[in-house]
């Protein structure tokens, strides 16, 4: 069965501050990490994928397959980040698997 | 590109009845689209995997009679809730797969918010 641990329901920092959001996964093969990111009164949109290993509004995330951990990273926290970001998983790339299972999720808040 | 529509964005409706949902993908095609439920503050649950031309693949607990799922083209999937009852209440969200990448690419609709009386 595969599952996604977010283990912080709620996370609050200040501006200019680094942030970091954990994620943690269990899966018995090789599978696709993505965090999403809801912003107030907007629909869930993708931030990363793993296998892009792209940084996208000074977000990255690593996979770690050891920790089986896909946290996500942003050095300077700016107010505009503050949202819900979910951490997701899926099976294998080209599988059949294409389902999402979702982490429950973390709120951050960025202060002024 | 990669827009994914839902309607209505909210109804309410008297226990007992139906209510139909769609969830369009607009300028791409979709041979695999996904329906969510997310209650207040919390995470979206799975609830089923429409393919289109064949039966959905319902998760375990969700009642396939109770959700009706049709995905009759590459651009659209209907959730039906039947026989709604207070408890049916909620957030639903489509996601669509968009069939011409090799990788698992999923774009979701604004969400559907259903409020049974």
């Amino acid at each position: 069965a595969q599952r996604v641990t977010q283990p912080e329901k709620l996370l609050s920092v200040f501006k200019g501050a680094p942030v970091e959001l954990k994620c943690n996964y269990s899966y018995s093969g090789s599978p696709e990490l993505f965090w999403y990111v809801q912003y107030s009164r907007q629909r869930l949109q993708l931030l990363l994928r793993h296998i892009s290993r792209e940084s996208i509004k000074g977000f990255t995330a690593d996979l770690n397959k050891g920790e089986t951990s896909f946290h996500l990273k942003k050095p300077f926290a700016q107010e505009e980040d503050s949202a819900m970001y979910y951490c997701a998983l899926s099976g294998e790339s080209g599988g059949s698997n294409y389902k999402l299972t979702f982490g429950k999720g973390t709120l951050l808040t960025v202060n002024p | 590109g990669a827009v994914v529509s839902q309607h209505p964005s909210w109804v309410i409706c008297k226990s007992g009845t139906s209510v139909k949902i769609e969830c369009r993908s607009l300028d791409f095609q979709a041979t695999t689209m996904f329906w969510y439920r997310q209650f207040p503050k919390q995470s979206l649950m799975l609830m089923a995997t429409s393919n289109e031309g064949s039966k959905a693949t319902y998760e375990q607990g969700v009642e396939k009679d109770k959700f009706l799922i049709n995905h009759a083209s590459l651009t659209l999937s209907t959730l039906t809730v039947t026989s709604a009852h207070p408890e049916d209440s909620s957030f639903y969200i489509c996601s669509a797969r968009r069939t011409s990448r090799g990788y698992n690419e999923q774009f979701f609709g604004p969400g559907t918010r259903l409020t049974v009386l």
